[in-house]
């Protein structure tokens, strides 16, 4: 079966420190990722997908990036965080058949102070 | 793009009520619509979805209708129970696959034993 591991679970960031998160995917092959970044009682917002290794598509303009160093791997960077960069961050992943909907990891929650 | 509208943002119903969330989307081609539940600190977990062409669908104690003249649709819970309390977020897509899911803002449902 899939499974969708997402680490580190909560992490506290001094404002302009470097970031990295990691999400691997396991028991399928070239899955669509995608990260999302959950705002405190707010929506999900799509920020990074990707449909295969290295390559990424941004939709929202940031100071955020991702990369897909292997098939089952997914990384959300910064270079320097910022503030507003605090919230939920989620990946997930979505195959082509058969498996329409996405699946979550856990979540990182993210302070950036 | 597509944009979707989710209403109410809080819910609160008495244990054994029904509760009804309804979204709509503007993007006609779309035709792929899960809903998924947050449970505090978690990532969303799809619980039932719906494809453009059936117009109901049912699950136990969920279910989902679809009217895409409208473009629009709800998700249904019947006797609801404690455990049904959570953050509600429907989504939809053009197609499966890469296409990313766009989310409704989110609908708090709070059940009252």
């Amino acid at each position: 079966s899939q499974t969708i591991h997402q680490w580190p679970a909560t992490l506290v960031q001094p404002v302009g420190s470097p970031l990295s998160l990691e999400c691997t995917v396991e028991g399928t092959s070239n899955p669509n990722l995608y990260w999302y970044r959950q705002a405190a009682g707010r929506g999900l917002q799509l920020l990074f997908y990707s449909v295969g290794i290295g390559q990424i598509s941004s939709e929202v303009p940031q100071n955020l990036s991702a990369s897909r160093p292997q098939d089952r791997q997914f990384i959300l960077s910064s270079k320097k965080l910022l503030l507003s960069d605090s919230g939920f961050y989620l990946c997930a992943w979505r195959g082509d058949r058969g498996h329409y909907g996405y699946t979550f990891g856990s979540g990182t929650r993210l302070t950036v102070v | 793009g597509e944009n979707v509208e989710q209403h109410p943002s809080t819910l609160s119903v008495q244990e054994g009520d029904s509760a009804v969330i309804k979204c709509t989307y503007s993007d006609s081609a779309s035709n792929y619509f899960p809903w998924y539940k947050q449970e505090l600190g978690k990532g969303p977990q799809l619980i039932i979805d719906i494809r453009s062409n059936v117009g109901e669908k049912k699950d136990q104690r969920i279910a989902v209708t679809l009217n895409k003249t409208a473009k629009h649709f709800s998700l249904h819970i019947t006797e609801t129970q404690p455990e049904d309390s959570a953050v509600y977020f429907c989504a939809a897509s053009r197609g499966v696959g890469r296409r990313a899911l766009t989310f409704g803002s989110g609908t708090r449902l709070q059940v009252q034993p």
